[in-house]
């Protein structure tokens, strides 16, 4: 089983402020990585598949990066909308697909 | 309007069962595996099963695998989680998601959730 580690667990930043979130696989996923955001009572929602391509509707200040085992998701300028909690997901091993324990971007 | 709603969940004793239901709409449901995913209170998301476009084949988790089973009737536009021997850490949302970025046999990310259904295991 792939094992999906985030970090950090909390980030607490200002808005307008530039977030870096982090995902390790413990295996190379060859990109097949995606991320989620999840705000407190709603469903998850797809942001970026294959490690870098954003979904339809997501702004572009959102934005991925990575390769092999090490990913990255970037938020250029942080908005009070997306103060919410964040995962990461690979699909290259499977099954099962697994999801990172998830980082809470939180106001400062 | 494309969208998946879940439904049936509940407070349930250990041991006893829960069939859980998502009704698809908008979108051409045969054409797309689909996810259940459950997320128990404050933790993070756990991946459980996945049933191909066809309903062909099934994947499990271990954590469920004996006890769940998933399937669908893609006449009905509907897929469904049969849950017996529940468990306490079996409380959670448990969300269906359609698996819509590459067709199939081809797997990729989540881009379509339901909002949830609820499922609590206990006496």
């Amino acid at each position: 089983e792939i094992v999906m580690t985030q970090s950090p667990a909390t980030l607490s930043v200002s808005p307008g402020e530039r977030v870096t979130l982090s995902c390790r696989a413990s295996q190379s996923l060859s990109s097949n990585l995606a991320w989620y955001q999840q705000k407190p009572g709603q469903a998850p929602r797809l942001l970026i598949y294959g490690a870098s391509t954003r979904a339809t509707g997501i702004p572009a200040r959102f934005s991925g990066s990575g390769s092999g085992t090490e990913y990255t998701l970037t938020i250029s300028s942080l908005q009070s909308e997306d103060f919410a909690a964040y995962y990461c997901q690979q699909y290259n091993y499977w099954p099962p697909f697994t999801f990172g324990g998830g980082t809470k971007v939180e106001i400062k | 309007q494309v969208q998946l709603v879940e439904s049936g969940g509940g407070v349930v004793q250990p041991g006893r069962s829960l069939r859980l239901s998502c009704a698809a709409s908008g979108f051409i449901f045969s054409s797309y595996g689909i996810h259940w995913v459950r997320q128990a209170p404050g933790k993070g998301l756990e991946w459980v099963a996945f049933i191909w476009h066809d309903g062909i084949n099934k994947y499990y988790a271990d954590s469920v695998k004996g006890r769940f089973t998933i399937s669908r009737d893609n006449s009905k536009n509907t897929l469904y989680l049969q849950m017996n021997s529940l468990r306490a850490e079996d409380t959670a949302v448990y969300y269906c998601a359609r698996d819509g970025i590459l067709p199939p046999p081809q797997v990729g990310a989540l881009d379509l959730w339901g909002q949830g259904t609820m499922v609590t295991v206990s006496s």
